[in-house]
């Protein structure tokens, strides 16, 4: 029973134009999401979240949008830059007793 | 030293070994984790200790046995592991309360690489 999935194992985006991942998940119980980045060779690093009481949380080049009725968010990254080429990790989580959920992952390649 | 480190970053190992990954962070965190990457596969939760005592054991086989003698280290114990159990272990840590959630943000170490033989 797969809670979260992100439906693109790849993406690829020219550099200056807009990314977007999308993650889709099944859980209406869960209180957040949080993004987290990964280059090859190195742990998940986190990027950005959102609680689910907002619909939209911006820091910089990084925006996510959430929309609880369709159970849907994505991460908008713009413009994109060839060090945004990474595997992107959707994952929501729970406060009470919840643990956080990795989705599949997408590789974004941002070609120059 | 900073952040989680983990040791040793590759691993290459027979079926009939026993050997130990170390994970140790430096961030003042109370709760620490074991993940498994496998190749096409989500990150998948193997253990969660909190304040040393172990609060979530997802249904992993006895031949992997976690230790945390304190809030900065944690250990993996590999023992008669099989092929299907190569892959990259991730080891994380974060407050446990507080923060995005109840487990907070997680600060992962750069993985061991474990091959089974």
């Amino acid at each position: 029973d797969q809670q979260v999935k992100q439906n693109s194992p790849s993406l690829s985006v020219q550099e200056g134009r807009i990314s977007i991942l999308n993650c889709d998940y099944t859980n209406s119980m869960f209180d957040y999401f949080l993004w987290y980045k990964k280059y090859p060779a190195e742990g998940p690093t986190f990027l950005i979240s959102i609680s689910s009481i907002k619909d939209k949380n911006e820091d910089g080049r990084f925006t996510v949008f959430l929309n609880k009725s369709a159970k849907h968010l994505s991460l908008h990254i713009v413009p994109s830059q060839p060090g945004d080429s990474a595997v992107y990790f959707c994952v929501p989580g729970e406060n009470q007793g919840g643990k956080l959920i990795f989705g599949q992952g997408t590789e974004l390649s941002v070609k120059p | 030293e900073t952040g989680v480190t983990q040791t040793p970053r590759h691993l290459v190992m027979g079926m009939t070994n026993k050997k130990s990954l170390k994970c140790e962070q430096h961030l003042g965190h109370n709760a620490m984790y074991w993940y498994k990457q496998s190749a096409k596969k989500p990150l998948e939760l193997m253990f969660v200790y909190s304040l040393e005592e172990r609060v979530e054991n997802n249904s992993v086989p006895s031949r992997f046995s976690p230790e945390c003698p304190n809030s900065s280290h944690l250990f993996l114990h590999l023992h008669t592991l099989q092929p299907e159990d190569s892959a990259l272990y991730l080891c994380a840590s974060s407050q446990a309360a507080g923060g995005t959630g109840r487990y907070g943000e997680l600060f992962f170490g750069e993985g061991s690489r474990l091959t089974v033989l």
